[in-house]
């Protein structure tokens, strides 16, 4: 079983759209929380991150944190056709073993249909 | 302020080859830490470096190795390729504790292995 489960998608959606993106992960050490947006042929770049529990909201997105159920979620409100692109969650916690290293998420393949 | 920059972009080599990788860090960071993606594992953490010293480092073969400069510019060097070494190589900057701070992705180096 892997740290960090992402559903691959592809996730096609028309513009305009409510998009909601997940993960679940079994690591109750984690405090740190990604997600990463990354084009075709792109590097990642990141959107949101949190820490601990809660919810944080930037914009059009908005990150929710439940780590008593272990599971995170990204909410894109009147997704775009820009958006289109694969979401990457990420995850962290303090401690040396874990310096720099972060865990990802397999991805999720988002298509905003004009 | 100039992003995270790494060289070749692209690399074709064969079996039992090797090859060197680089990444110039933000200026001013000095947390770099080296990330494998493919389409079926993800992206996987390589190892990361700090004063040109290696804090943490995954599970790959020994085969892959890094090394930071004083000026935190990184190189990470693969021997004796495989042809499951094919993948995007990306690196990413942090100022000192990329677990707690944004990680800035470069946009990686794509290696074919033949």
């Amino acid at each position: 079983q892997k740290e960090v489960e992402q559903d691959p998608g592809p996730l096609s959606v028309p513009e305009g759209a409510i998009v909601s993106l997940n993960c679940t992960y079994s690591n109750s050490a984690f405090q740190y929380f990604m997600w990463y947006r990354q084009y075709s042929r792109k590097g990642p770049e990141l959107l949101m991150y949190t820490y601990s529990s809660g919810n944080k909201e930037d914009g059009r997105f908005t990150a929710q944190v439940d780590k008593s159920s272990k599971y995170i979620s990204l909410f894109i409100r009147d997704s775009q056709p820009s958006d289109s692109a694969t979401y990457l969650c990420a995850m962290s916690w303090d401690g040396s073993s874990n310096t720099g290293k972060l865990i990802f998420g397999q991805g999720t393949t988002l298509q905003v249909k004009p | 302020k100039a992003g995270v920059t790494q060289t070749p972009r692209y690399l074709i080599k064969t079996r039992g080859q090797q090859v060197t990788l680089s990444c110039s860090p933000i200026s001013g960071h000095r947390s770099v830490s080296w990330y494998q993606q493919t389409p079926g594992q993800g992206l996987q953490f390589l190892f990361e470096y700090f004063s040109e010293t290696q804090r943490n480092k995954g599970n790959f073969p020994g085969r892959f190795s890094g090394r930071q400069f004083s000026n935190s510019r990184s190189e990470m060097n693969v021997s004796t390729l495989e042809l499951g070494d094919s993948a995007l190589y990306l690196c990413a900057s942090s100022f000192s504790d990329p677990g707690r701070e944004t990680q800035y992705f470069g946009p990686g180096t794509r290696l074919l292995v033949l």
